[in-house]
């Protein structure tokens, strides 16, 4: 099947802290793993992508693991700022041209 | 830097009537899509296109839906006969001809359904 589950649905953080966001997928043949941001009323933002062949990428304050034989991926924020507020979707790429998108976690980063 | 850019941002419409919604991806891109999100929700796929072919269609996008693009430059959604349920943001998103890429988004079309 198709179907990207997304953990936890909210989360609240104090700024400075760390904030983590949990994907599993559930198509083994998923080879692209992207991350956006959303802004009320925007479009999402790509943020981070990571490909199948590579298990961690790093940028800046974010980053993204993944484990392919648990189908698994994560996205990792540190010393969280209140701008890092907004709607985060993790996303999987299906060999089938289809862009699957998470359920979403709504980030409050609290000053 | 080169956009998506969609028309119209907004757009009223009564039940029943028919919606066309409008994209220009971005110029060397090759594969086209267009999504949806209800209010509060997530984003939702409808349909992928390529070499002026639906690639593939989730179970929203039924007979009631199509897509076109009918000259070099325009991707376009129709509505046939519209349902309050439609009422969501439409993004159109387009990527270049790699296996797997970044989607770039559009701004959305608000869809307003009375």
């Amino acid at each position: 099947g198709e179907n990207v589950e997304q953990h936890p649905s909210t989360l609240s953080v104090q700024e400075g802290d760390s904030a983590v966001i949990k994907c599993t997928y559930s198509d083994s043949a998923s080879n692209y793993f992207p991350w956006y941001k959303q802004e009320l009323g925007k479009r999402p933002q790509l943020i981070i992508d990571i490909r199948s062949n590579v298990g961690e990428k790093k940028d800046q304050r974010i980053a993204v693991t993944l484990n392919k034989t648990a189908k698994h991926f994560s996205l990792h924020i540190t010393e969280t700022q209140p701008e890092d507020s907004a709607v985060y979707f993790c996303a999987a790429f299906l060999n089938t041209d289809k862009l699957i998108f998470g359920t979403g976690t709504r980030l409050q980063v609290f000053p | 830097e080169p956009e998506v850019t969609q028309t119209p941002s907004h757009q009223v419409t009564q039940m029943g009537q028919e919606v066309i919604l409008r994209c220009v991806p971005i110029s060397n891109h090759l594969y086209f899509y267009w999504y949806r999100q209800i209010l509060g929700q997530k984003v939702e796929f409808l349909v992928s296109f390529y070499n002026n072919e639906i690639s593939e269609k989730s179970e929203i996008f039924d007979d009631q839906f199509s897509v076109e693009r009918p000259d070099g430059s325009n991707f376009t959604l129709k509505i046939r006969s519209t349902k309050l349920e439609d009422s969501a943001m439409y993004f159109c998103a387009s990527r270049a001809g790699a296996p797997t890429g970044e989607l770039f988004f559009g701004e959305g079309s608000r869809l307003t359904v009375l």
